[in-house]
This record gives C-alpha cells, structure tokens and sequence, in this order.
C-alpha cells in the first residue's frame, strides 16, 4: 500500500490567499484526521471524520478553518484566508476502527508558510 | 478532557545504552489505549509501540518496551542497546478506547545518541 498521501509538501502563501491541502487516506481505512504541528503547541487534532462524516472539529481554530471528505478516499482542509500564524506542518492520519487499538497512520505532512 | 504530560523535553545517551523516556497522563476513563510515536528529522510520524490500557502486561518490540503504570499514569518508553538511528523526537499519546477517536500528544522528548 502506499500510506497516506498528502499533497502538497510544502506550500508557500501569502497573507489573505486561499490555501488548500489534500490527503488521500489508506484504502479501506474509515477514520480520517487532520492535526498540525506547531513549536508552540506541539501537535494538535484539528478535525476527525468517520465513514465520510466530520465527528469532531471542536479542534479547528477558528471559522477561517474547514475541512471535507467527499468520499472514503479524499479530504480537504481549507484555509481562507490564511495568516502568518498558520505556519505550521498539517498532518492527516487514517485508520481502521479499533484494528490495532485504532492505530493511527500518518502522512508525510505538509510545510505551510504564510508570509 | 485527557493531558499527556512529557517531562524531559531532551535527553541524551551513549549508542549502546539504555534510556528511559517518561510520559504521564491524566484521564477519568478505564478504557483507552496509549503509543508512542517516533518523528526523526524526516517529519515522518512512525508509530514504535501501543499499550491497550486493559492488559496488565507491558507491550515489547525488539529494543523497545514500556513500563506501565495504569494506578500511577505513567506510561514511560524504555529503548535497548540505543542506536544512532533512534535519534528522534518521540512523543506519547492517548487516545479514548470508546471509538475511532483521534490522539492527545505530549509535548515531546527530543532523544540525542551519542556515538
């Protein structure tokens, strides 16, 4: 298998544009999450999905935030519009229920800087 | 709400010895599971060991165990025979056993090998 795919690795903006990051989670996984790593708060969980559905997003920041999943094998997280202190590394992770006491399996992570 | 506590933001060891990297958490459930995560400069988040919370025996693999403390809270990361290899950021988490839901980290411990 390919692991989760996140696209892109690093992305470069400027204050007040419309970033967009994408994950492609393992097949056959139902559980979807976005998390960022900063150096100020470690890392965080943002939003989860269940079959396709948000569960908890109790974790984004703030309504500049949002996040989908059209389908089992596709998510977004969207920020608009972005500020410099939305620099950080967006992880998303998938799993399988409760296989393995639901282990999680990351992505390589996205870069973000805004200038 | 759960916090994972990592008290040794750094630490240091000769290749070939043993460490020991602490975690502490708090919680009010009796079922959940607790992983250590291993993120060397590569970003890349690889899980090194899980614990359900509910077996009393403490989870091995290879050069890695764990000491489990489940009256106490503590869930600490012993690494064998250390390698240049292990060098990394290792961060604890919790996660609910009650579904999918996504981790708490700890802050993170920042593990050097001396040669």
């Amino acid at each position: 298998d390919a692991g989760v795919i996140q696209s892109p690795r690093h992305e470069v903006t400027e204050m007040g544009q419309e970033v967009t990051l994408r994950c492609k989670p393992i097949s056959g996984h139902n559980s979807l999450f976005w998390y960022r790593q900063t150096m100020m708060r470690g890392l965080e969980l943002l939003i989860y999905f269940n079959n396709n559905v948000p569960i908890d997003d109790s974790g984004m920041p703030e309504d500049r935030f949002s996040a989908k999943m059209p389908n089992a094998s596709f998510s977004t997280l969207k920020i608009q519009p972005s500020e410099p202190r939305d620099s950080a590394v967006y992880f998303c992770a998938s799993s399988f229920g409760l296989f393995q006491g639901g282990e999680q399996y990351f992505g390589p992570g996205t870069r973000l800087t805004v200038t | 709400a759960q916090t994972v506590t990592q008290s040794q933001p750094e630490m240091s060891v000769q290749e070939a010895e043993t460490v020991t990297l602490s975690c502490t958490y708090d919680t009010s459930e009796s079922d959940y599971y607790l992983f250590w995560y291993k993120q060397p400069p590569s970003r890349q988040m690889i899980l090194v060991i899980r614990q359900e919370a509910y077996k009393q025996q403490n989870a091995t693999e290879n050069r890695f165990s764990v000491n489990f403390q489940k009256a106490a809270k503590s869930f600490s990361l012993k690494i064998s025979d250390s390698q240049l290899g292990d060098a990394a950021m290792y961060f604890c988490a919790y996660r609910s056993g009650g579904g999918a839901d996504g981790l708490t980290f700890g802050k993170g411990t920042h593990l050097i090998i001396q040669p």
